[in-house]
């Protein structure tokens, strides 16, 4: 079965630079999370799209914004970045959010910021 | 503030016993709980969820147990098998919905052949 996918899946990038994230849901989700998890972290919520419209943000860093596009898509773009940035970064993706429906996550982008 | 707890950080069971993880909350709005299961290098896999509205789900060898009372949930595997082996996240969401996943810090279990 068609699963979330990611990309890419490690990164490297230097502080004050910028990065963008991918990630592409599964077939039929409309709602798309980002999570990230710091290292012995559990992860923590960011942001989310629900047809392409923003809705709910969590912890996420005024450095950091998103979009959910008209294939569902999803892209986090972070800038000046700085080295507590370095974290994996999760997305995930459910197929109904008003109703109990688990979250399916990708296998993750390795951010390192050096 | 950890509103999910899992006091456990790693548990280690031998394999064909049960293995069981716990997990407590504090947000007595939670009323959706899921298990997730991680690999190194994978993402959180969904493993089995409870509304509040149950007391247990049960799907083949994994079974959760929640005890609203206590804000207390349980994870039993049984029986458990090496391929087992991985942290498991319990987390919780206020309903109408997934949004904003809360995540325990996870507990590792180790399923020793």
């Amino acid at each position: 079965a068609a699963g979330v996918i990611q990309s890419p899946r490690h990164l490297i990038k230097e502080k004050r630079e910028t990065a963008t994230l991918k990630c592409y849901p599964i077939p039929r989700h409309d709602t798309v999370y980002w999570y990230q998890q710091g290292p012995g972290q559990d992860p923590q919520f960011l942001i989310s799209f629900y047809e392409k419209m923003q809705s709910d943000k969590g912890s996420i860093p005024d450095r950091f914004s998103a979009q959910q596009f008209s294939d569902y898509h999803s892209e986090l773009n972070m800038s000046s970045l700085e080295l507590g940035d370095s974290a994996l970064y999760f997305c995930a993706s459910s197929e109904d959010r008003g109703g109990d429906s688990p979250l399916h996550f990708g296998n993750g982008t390795r951010l390192t910021v050096t | 503030d950890q509103q999910v707890k899992q006091n456990s950080p790693s548990l280690s069971v031998q394999e064909g016993r049960i293995s069981i993880l716990n997990c407590d909350y504090t947000n007595s709005m939670f009323d959706y709980f899921l298990w997730y299961k991680k690999y190194p290098a994978e993402g959180p896999t969904f493993l089995i969820s409870i509304s509040s509205i149950k007391d247990k789900n049960e799907d083949g060898r994994f079974t959760v147990f929640l005890n609203k009372s206590a804000k207390h949930l349980s994870l039993h595997i049984v029986p458990s098998q090496p391929g087992d082996s991985a942290v498991y996240f319990c987390a919780a969401t206020p309903g109408g919905g997934s949004e904003k996943l809360v995540f325990g810090k996870g507990t590792k279990l180790t399923v020793n052949p």
